[in-house]
């Protein structure tokens, strides 16, 4: 069966330091990969999709970045971060071809001071 | 532009009663809609779907209606326990669009179901 791992749970960093969070997918090829922003009291937002390995869709402009150096594996990254970057993370999959549902990771909670 | 809509922030519910929770969207290319259920610190988990082709899918407790003409679709919860407590999320996506959305999901803001004992 797919798993989808996310870490770390919570992180704590102070303005102007720089993030990366990583998410990898196991027993599946080829997924499509996303990553999402809860802010609080607010839906999920789409922040990136990766439909392989080294091709990346903004979908808000940012001040994240995100990366796919791996098929399995999706990095959300940020040289300097911001108070405003302080949310709820969560990277997800879906199969190829994106008619299925996504499926999501256990999120990261982000909290910038 | 907020294309996905769920206007009750929260619902409140006795146990074995019917839970009905609602979403509205505005973009008339979403041809695929789910909901996803979340409890705190934890991600959504998938619960069912509905592609506009059909008005009803059912799974357990757990129904989807979908009414195209109204841009409206509902989860009803039958019979509701306290374990349904959590915050209920609707999505959708527009899966023919251009070719395929490649799964991406326009979330609602959320219901928050309290199932009292």
């Amino acid at each position: 069966s797919q798993t989808i791992h996310q870490w770390p749970a919570t992180l704590v960093q102070p303005v102007g330091s720089p993030l990366s969070l990583e998410c990898t997918v196991e027993g599946t090829s080829n997924p499509n990969l996303y990553w999402y922003r809860q802010a609080a009291g607010r839906g999920l937002q789409l922040l990136f999709y990766s439909v392989g390995i080294g091709q990346i869709s903004s979908e808000v402009p940012q001040n994240l970045s995100a990366s796919r150096p791996q098929d399995r594996q999706f990095i959300l990254s940020s040289k300097k971060l911001l108070l405003s970057d302080s949310g709820f993370y969560l990277c997800a999959w879906s199969a190829p071809g994106g008619n299925t549902e996504a499926f999501f990771g256990q999120g990261t909670r982000l909290t910038v001071v | 532009d907020q294309q996905v809509k769920q206007n009750s922030p929260s619902l409140s519910v006795q146990e074995g009663r019917i839970s009905i929770l609602n979403c509205d969207y505005t973009n008339s290319m979403f041809d695929y809609f789910l909901w996803y259920k979340k409890y705190p610190a934890e991600g959504p988990t998938f619960l069912i779907s509905i592609s506009s082709i059909k008005d009803k899918n059912e799974d357990g407790r757990f129904t989807v209606f979908l009414n195209k003409s109204a841009k409206h679709l509902s989860l009803h919860i039958v019979p509701s326990q306290p374990g349904d407590s959590a915050v209920y999320f609707c999505a959708a996506s527009a899966r023919k669009a251009g070719g395929t959305s490649y799964g991406k999901l326009t979330f609602g803001q959320g219901t928050i179901l309290t199932v009292h004992p």
